[in-house]
């Protein structure tokens, strides 16, 4: 039972271009959205998120847009810069009855910014 | 000091052995947590602790032992690992207060392999 998918394995964008990763989800109760980039051998180092009562928000170079009705969210990166070759993994946060939160992690998209 | 420091790096013991993995952080949370990540596959949460309490095992096998020793050490004690057992082990933390901190902070993650 996969919650949290990412259909795209991999995505390859021209530098200068914008990228677009997508995330769906099934849970209705995950209340907040994370996405995380992922180099080779590092942990994964946290970028943006989005509370499941907004739908936009923006940081730079990202914006992640969530549309609740349709379970689902996507990561939007403008310009692409070569740097951004990594995976990128969207997360969602349950909370649970005594409080405890935990991130259930998509599969993955590994990014390729060509120069 | 915003970082997750995880040791060791890599770790290579036999199926009989006892290991230990750390994960120290010194940003004042009062979350941690372990998780597990094969390759190719995304981080599966194992533990969470909260205020130095356990308060979540996701029916991890009980070769794995965690422990929070205090407010910025958590502890991962491994026995009798099975080969399947190999993988990336993350450390993350997070802080607990209100007011929008909703992210994890990851360790760089300790490569275990189990002969």
């Amino acid at each position: 039972d996969q919650q949290v998918k990412q259909n795209s394995p991999s995505l390859s964008v021209q530098e200068g271009r914008i990228s677009i990763l997508n995330c769906d989800y099934t849970n209705s109760m995950f209340d907040y959205f994370l996405w995380y980039k992922k180099y080779p051998a590092e942990g994964p180092t946290f970028l943006i998120s989005i509370s499941s009562i907004k739908d936009k928000n923006e940081d730079g170079r990202f914006t992640v847009f969530l549309n609740k009705s349709a379970k689902h969210l996507s990561l939007h990166i403008v310009p692409s810069q070569p740097g951004d070759s990594a995976v990128y993994f969207c997360a969602a946060r349950l909370t649970l009855i005594q409080g405890a939160q935990k991130l259930v992690f998509g599969q993955g998209t590994r990014l390729t910014i060509n120069p | 000091d915003t970082e997750v420091t995880q040791t060791p790096k890599h770790l290579v013991m036999g199926m009989t052995n006892k290991k230990s993995l750390k994960c120290e952080q010194h940003m004042g949370h009062r979350a941690m947590y372990w998780y597990k990540q094969k390759a190719k596959k995304p981080p599966e949460l194992m533990f969470v602790y909260s205020y130095e309490k356990l308060s979540i095992n996701e029916s991890v096998p009980s070769r794995f032992s965690p422990e929070c020793p205090n407010s910025s050490l958590l502890n991962l004690h491994l026995h009798a690992l099975q080969p399947e057992d190999s993988a990336l082990y993350l450390c993350a933390s997070k802080h607990t207060g209100t007011g929008g901190y909703n992210e994890q902070f990851f360790g760089p993650g300790t490569r275990l392999t189990v002969l």
